[in-house]
């Protein structure tokens, strides 16, 4: 079945430094969403990507999807506390199965 | 709207019990999706339905696992018989094919 991996699992930054994620799905994917998580909390969508090759930022985060609908990344740039969580891609063929990748779980230290 | 509206919030409950999770999803929407989330294995799709009707459930681990939606503003995951290897949060979401909405989750706990 699809499977959706990212890397790292976890990352510790300083405050101020930048953080990457990366989403490897094992098969073509329709579109790609990302999630971000806080401790004890549920996902929250971020924001949704369609086109290949598509980047799109929110203030410090820059999303990208890949050439090949294949990968996608999420970039933070100059990291805060309130960064801290898990993030999540998530994607699938035609929309209807939204399979979650496996996760990054980012920890910010002042 | 409330959103995305899980009961219980925890449940605890013996081995050998029958245990169901309750979802109300956001009106309109008409997917919904069931979830399980572990330290070991993420989140996990079990389910997922369009129009009240159960699409794929590939993900559901064995046949103690169940799940309906009678109507388009309900849906249930029932466990029989509960087992310790259970114990997850488990979460529904809803989706008018945008954004997936989640509930608050339901954290279940089989001693």
């Amino acid at each position: 079945g699809q499977q959706v991996m990212q890397i790292p699992q976890y990352q510790h930054v300083q405050e101020g430094e930048d953080f990457t994620t990366y989403c490897n799905s094992s098969t073509t994917l329709s579109n790609i969403q990302w999630y971000k998580q806080r401790p004890g909390g549920h996902p929250v969508f971020l924001i949704q990507l369609v086109k290949s090759g598509e980047v799109k930022k929110q203030k410090r985060l820059t999303f990208q999807f890949g050439e090949a609908k294949k990968n996608s990344s999420l970039h933070i740039t100059a990291t805060q506390t309130t960064d801290v969580g898990t993030y999540f891609c998530a994607g699938g063929k035609g929309f209807q199965k939204l399979v979650f990748g496996t996760g990054t779980r980012l920890l910010v230290s002042p | 709207d409330a959103g995305v509206i899980q009961s219980p919030r925890h449940e605890v409950t013996e081995m050998g019990q029958e245990v169901t999770l309750r979802c109300k999803p956001i009106s309109g929407h008409d997917y919904l999706f069931w979830y399980r989330q572990t330290m070991m294995r993420g989140l996990e799709l079990l389910i997922y339905f369009n129009n009240n009707v159960p699409i794929d459930d590939s993900g559901m681990p064995e046949d103690r696992f169940s799940a309906k939606m009678p109507n388009a503003s309900f849906s249930t995951l029932k466990i029989q018989p509960s087992e310790p290897r259970d114990s997850a949060v488990y979460f529904c979401a809803s989706t008018d094919r945008g954004q997936a909405f989640f509930g608050q989750g339901t954290r279940l706990t089989v001693v």
